[in-house]
């Protein structure tokens, strides 16, 4: 059974400085791994979704990266902003894209 | 183009009382997905169907609740009595088909209080 888990589970960080969230999932025959972003009150909105066989996806100031043999993830915020405080959860699909999460980081980001 | 569409977007109910909930899938999308997430861990989920069949439903406590697809489109979640530990966001999610690479996109939730 596939277990995710995510470190720190928050994190608060002044504005403007770069950061990392940690991703670790039990079965590395992933097909793929997806980042969400949670912010309260408010459904899930899908940040980057990098492939088994990627090891890297960007997207803006947004950066991705996934090892399968190690079995992680790592999410780096870069410059970070208050705009970026939320919940961010990672997910890995098994059959029938049944996504399994993670408990998710809870970030803030202060003035 | 809409997303995913829930109501009620809140619900506070008594235990043993009963309640249900709607989802309007993106326009289109054959696989739809109902999750539960408990406040402070992630979304887990109950149900998946496929057009209007059921795909997966080896997590929902049947008991208490129950869901339907009629024609394949808009869905129901309902809880039937509910108990003090239902108290939860309920995420409604579709995707095109049921593809490992397919992009799930979620509705706001349905945040359900039970007193």
């Amino acid at each position: 059974k596939q277990e995710v888990t995510q470190i720190p589970a928050a994190l608060s960080v002044p504005e403007g400085e770069n950061l990392v969230l940690n991703c670790s999932f039990t079965d590395s025959a992933i097909y793929n791994l997806q980042w969400f972003r949670q912010d309260p009150g408010k459904g899930l909105t899908s940040l980057l979704l990098i492939q088994s066989s990627q090891r890297e996806q960007t997207s803006g100031r947004l950066n991705a990266s996934l090892d399968k043999s190690s079995g992680r993830s790592t999410l780096y915020i870069a410059a970070s902003q208050p705009g970026d405080s939320a919940t961010y959860l990672c997910a890995v699909p098994g059959g029938g894209n049944k996504l399994t999460f993670g408990t998710g980081t809870q970030l803030k980001v202060e003035l | 183009e809409a997303g995913v569409a829930q109501s009620p977007r809140y619900k506070i109910i008594e235990k043993r009382q009963s309640v249900a909930f709607w989802c309007n899938p993106i326009s289109g999308h054959a696989t739809l997905y109902w999750y539960q997430q408990i406040l402070g861990q992630g979304p887990k989920l109950l149900i998946q169907f496929q057009n209007n069949g059921v795909v997966d439903d080896s997590q929902l406590p049947k008991d208490r609740f129950s869901a339907e697809r009629l024609k394949g489109v808009d869905s129901t979640l309902k809880i039937q009595p509910a108990k003090l530990e239902d108290s939860a966001v309920y995420l409604c999610a579709s995707t095109l088909m049921a593809g490992n690479t397919d992009t799930q996109y979620f509705g706001p939730g349905t945040r359900l209080t039970v007193l």
